[in-house]
């Protein structure tokens, strides 16, 4: 089976400081694209950023960056510098090459203090 | 350019009762998506359409039913509501390819009574 683990329900980060989430992904596929949407309490699903399987460079956006280790099936989200705006639901999620489907995980609930 | 509109924004039905969700894109993509949201949790696949005439079942199809006669709506029918399909129901569209992100619509809160 297909799945996303996202193992961390919540997260909180200080302003101004670095977070990281955690996802795994469970595939025999070797490509694919991750992907990392945000959910604000608006119930709007926003893409933050993606990474295709076989670019070994880690994507980045702004504040934004991922952590990509394919033989681990590890796909983490890096905030730097974190903005009270950041906080959010956070989800992981995959598409696999020759499937239509995008599968996500459960979500990280992420808070950030002032 | 309004992008994925789905309506209505919330709804409350009683056991039995039947609906349809409105999902329309103006995006002139060829695949859209049905999922579902409950509370705390990830999104659910319910159904989805990679083109006009061509549906297919995601993770959790049952007691739910779709059609696509244009690119532009993919609505989702409940038949027979229960109170398990409460939930926060989102539509999505995108381009082919694996890269391709998908747009989402707002949502729709359902609960059933």
């Amino acid at each position: 089976a297909q799945t996303v683990t996202q193992s961390q329900p919540e997260m909180s980060v200080q302003e101004a400081e670095t977070v990281t989430l955690s996802c795994t992904y469970d595939t025999s596929e070797s490509d694919y694209y991750l992907f990392w949407y945000k959910q604000p309490p608006s119930r709007q699903m926003i893409l933050v950023i993606r990474q295709e399987a076989y670019k070994q460079q880690n994507a980045t956006e702004n504040r934004f960056s991922v952590n990509f280790q394919k033989a681990a099936k590890s796909f983490s989200l890096k905030i730097s510098d974190s903005q009270l705006g950041d906080a959010a639901m956070y989800f992981c999620a995959y598409r696999i090459h020759n499937t239509d489907k995008l599968i996500f995980g459960t979500g990280t609930r992420l808070q950030v203090f002032p | 350019n309004a992008g994925v509109t789905q309506t209505p924004k919330f709804r409350i039905l009683k056991i039995g009762q039947s609906m349809t969700l409105q999902c329309a894109q103006d995006m002139n993509h060829n695949y859209m998506y049905w999922y579902r949201q409950d509370p705390g949790m990830g999104l659910k696949l319910i159904y989805y359409s990679v083109g006009a005439g061509i549906t297919d079942k995601g993770e959790v199809p049952n007691g739910y039913n779709v059609s696509r006669s244009t690119t532009e709506d993919f609505p989702l029918r409940l038949e027979l509501a229960a109170p398990s399909q409460t939930s926060v129901y989102f539509c999505a569209s995108s381009s082919p390819g694996v890269g391709s992100p998908l747009h989402f619509g707002n949502g729709t809160r359902l609960t059933v009574t």
